[in-house]
């Protein structure tokens, strides 16, 4: 059963940079699919940020993409992010998620499951 | 950008009741649809992939139609443990979510 868990300092400074990782278990990631993230501010909706496969191959929410970077690290079975010049609107919750692509027969199959719990980061001075 | 519109924003409803939910994509989307689940304080789950397709696992009280720009999520007979925000998102252009819809039970 696959899981993720998110991991990461919990308050950031306003202009500085947001960093999270989230490690895998239950599946090797050099073996396939796509790994996200996503966000939630407090009471709000949901909100895509980018996703990378095993190799590094990545794209990003164009909102984001300026200041978004996802690396991947097999050896650790984790995938990390950093975003860049936080302000207070970048309070959220983040998620990393397993992102699934494929195609069965014909049809494209593209979601998000599992998710991790899921970890509130607060831009705060 | 593909806007995701849902409605209602929020619905009041007893257990046994048929409950439903609309997603209208801002363009064409054809099937490329997905409904989640997120209970109070809990990550987001998969219910409906590919507009109408139930995940493995998932209870068939759940269901979901339509293409194009417009879907619906139905759940047959509502249960206490329904309790949720359900979202839409759509993966035709990159990856976007409706605003969510919270289910209250009457």
């Amino acid at each position: 059963q696959v899981q993720l868990q998110e991991s990461g300092p919990g308050l950031v400074k306003p202009s500085e940079t947001l960093s999270l990782t989230c490690a895998v278990s239950g599946y090797a990631i050099s073996s396939g699919y796509y790994w996200g993230w996503l966000r939630q501010p407090p009471g709000k909706g949901l909100e895509w940020i980018g996703s990378i496969d095993y190799s590094g191959n990545n794209y990003y929410n164009p909102s984001l993409k300026s200041r978004v970077t996802i690396s991947v690290d097999t050896s650790k079975n984790q995938f990390s992010l950093k975003l860049s010049s936080v302000t207070a609107a970048d309070t959220a919750i983040y998620y990393c998620a397993r992102h699934v692509i494929t195609m069965v027969r014909g049809v494209i199959n593209n979601w998000f499951d599992p998710w991790g719990q899921g970890t509130l980061i607060t831009v705060s001075s | 950008d593909v806007q995701m519109t849902q409605s209602p924003s929020s619905l009041s409803a007893s257990v046994g009741d048929r409950v439903t939910i609309t997603c209208q994509a801002s363009q064409d989307i054809s099937k490329y649809l997905n409904w989640y689940q997120q209970k109070p304080g809990k990550a987001p789950k998969l219910l409906i992939y590919d507009a109408s397709s139930l995940e493995k696992g998932v209870p068939s009280r759940f269901s979901g139609s339509g293409s194009g720009t417009e879907f619906t999520f139905t759940i047959r007979s509502l249960q206490p443990e329904d309790i949720a925000t359900y979202y839409c998102q759509q993966y035709d252009s990159l990856y976007s979510f409706g605003q969510g819809t919270k289910l209250e039970i009457k």
